[in-house]
């Protein structure tokens, strides 16, 4: 059964960056049929994406997020990472890792099949 | 890109039938079938309800479904119960490589 698991820090000052990594276990994020994604939701507000890669390296971010975020991956860790820089109070929010199944004999699809349980992240000095 | 549009609230009674609809635009919704929903309960993480528009993962129950007309996609929960109750988001593919969600609706179960 895949799980996935966010680390890091739950307090970051503002303007500096917060970092985020998800390990995936009883999986692996070298898999062609899946997107691996980072999805955020402000205290009593809505999902928001934030951004996704590939296998391959391949990346995509939310066009309003896009010169502050940068998505990663650690095969050799069977991970993936988020950094957002220059954070502000804005930025609070539960942080989800969530895995996009992308690819399967069918065809192509894109949904979000699989979430980690959250993280808060608080922005403040 | 813009969030995909939904009702902040919708409500009905124990049996009842209700539908959350999901507007986008011919970027989005109207341009792929790549629509999915999602359950949420307070403090939990969402959950996948449908798929690619109309499909319902294993083990959710029947009496979710949905459709899609042109740009606006919805979804239905007939024969509502208690357990019912809670947030529910469209999601779509867009035409920029990207995913974006709906602003969520909360559903009350009366």
């Amino acid at each position: 059964q895949v799980q996935l698991q966010e680390s890091g820090p739950g307090l970051v000052k503002p303007s500096e960056t917060l970092s985020l990594t998800c390990t995936v276990s009883g999986g692996s994020v070298s898999s062609a049929t899946y997107y691996w994604s980072w999805i955020r939701q402000p205290p009593g507000k809505g999902l928001e994406w934030v951004g996704h890669i590939y296998y391959s390296g391949s990346t995509n971010y939310n066009p309003s997020l896009e010169s502050r975020v940068t998505v990663s991956l650690d095969t050799s860790k069977n991970q993936f990472s988020l950094k957002l820089t220059s954070v502000t109070a804005a930025d609070t929010a539960v942080y989800y890792c969530a895995r996009i199944f992308y690819l399967d004999a069918s065809g192509f699809n894109w949904y979000f099949d699989l979430w980690s349980r959250g993280t808060l992240v608080t922005v403040s000095s | 890109q813009s969030a995909l549009t939904q009702p902040a609230s919708v409500s009905g009674s124990p049996g009842q039938s209700i539908t959350i609809s999901c507007t986008g635009s011919n970027s989005d919704i109207g341009r792929y079938n790549y629509v999915s929903w999602y359950q949420q309960h307070p403090g939990k993480a969402p959950k996948l309800i449908i798929y690619d528009v109309i499909y319902r993962p294993s083990g959710v129950s029947n009496r979710f479904s949905a459709s899609k007309s042109g740009k606006t996609a919805s979804l239905t929960i007939s024969g509502l119960q208690a357990e019912d109750e809670g947030d529910y988001y469209c999601s779509s593919y867009t035409s920029i490589s990207t995913l974006v969600f709906g602003g969520g609706t909360r559903l009350t179960v009366l």
